[in-house]
């Protein structure tokens, strides 16, 4: 299956703080997704993006397909961005997750 | 949410004994699918379907088994438990053949004894 490599794998930001959080895949992919789960365990879906740019709110994110890579731009942080970070790709039906960026916000 | 409720939520179970978990979905979606949470993994895809009867195995499938037989309910069956399964278990459904968004269910936690 596609490799999915993602870092860092912690980070801490003092709220207000700005982060990159950046998403590498080992092949071509038609589908690239990145979801938060928060501290409750709950996966929620923040971005399809197999290729371009999209923003929601604080929260951007850019997928290069040529050059293999995604990033996900979280702007003033605040404690609720607390949780795990997950990118996730594919080139059929079958997702492929990196291990995930664990963020912090501290008040 | 997408309409997706997973039963139970929490489960504790003994070696050996057979565990059915359940994902419900409430539109219909054609696409479904289970995974594993594990630290230091991310989520690992197990089974998946693509319609009514229609199954096929993911990447960690040995142990496991699935069953479709309504669009609406998706069955995932570990037949004799192991420790190794102790796991969160989620399920998901996408909008359209995987190419678009997956919406994830609450999860189950599972503890094997």
């Amino acid at each position: 299956g596609i490799q999915v490599e993602q870092s860092p794998p912690d980070l801490i930001l003092q709220e207000g703080a700005n982060s990159t959080l950046r998403c590498n895949f080992s092949d071509s992919v038609n589908n690239l997704q990145w979801f938060h789960q928060n501290p409750w365990g709950q996966l929620i879906n923040l971005f399809y993006i197999p290729s371009g740019t999209k923003q929601n709110g604080r929260l951007s994110a850019t997928t290069v397909a040529t050059e293999r890579y995604s990033l996900l731009y979280i702007s003033s942080s605040q404690t609720t961005d607390s949780g795990v970070y997950f990118c996730a790709v594919s080139n059929d039906y079958k997702l492929s997750f990196g291990a995930g960026t664990t963020v912090t916000v501290r008040a | 949410d997408a309409g997706i409720t997973q039963s139970p939520r929490h489960k504790v179970t003994e070696t050996g004994t057979p565990v059915t978990l359940r994902c419900h979905q409430t539109e219909n979606h054609r696409y479904m699918y289970w995974y594993r949470q594990d630290p230091g993994h991310g989520l690992r895809l197990i089974h998946y379907s693509y319609g009514v009867k229609d199954t096929d195995k993911g990447e960690v499938s040995d142990g496991y088994s699935v069953s479709r037989s309504k669009t609406e309910d998706f069955l995932l069956t570990l037949e004799s438990a192991t420790s190794s399964q102790t796991s969160v278990y989620f399920c998901a459904i996408s909008t359209s053949g995987g190419q678009e968004t997956q919406y994830f269910g609450p999860g189950t936690r599972l503890l094997v004894l």
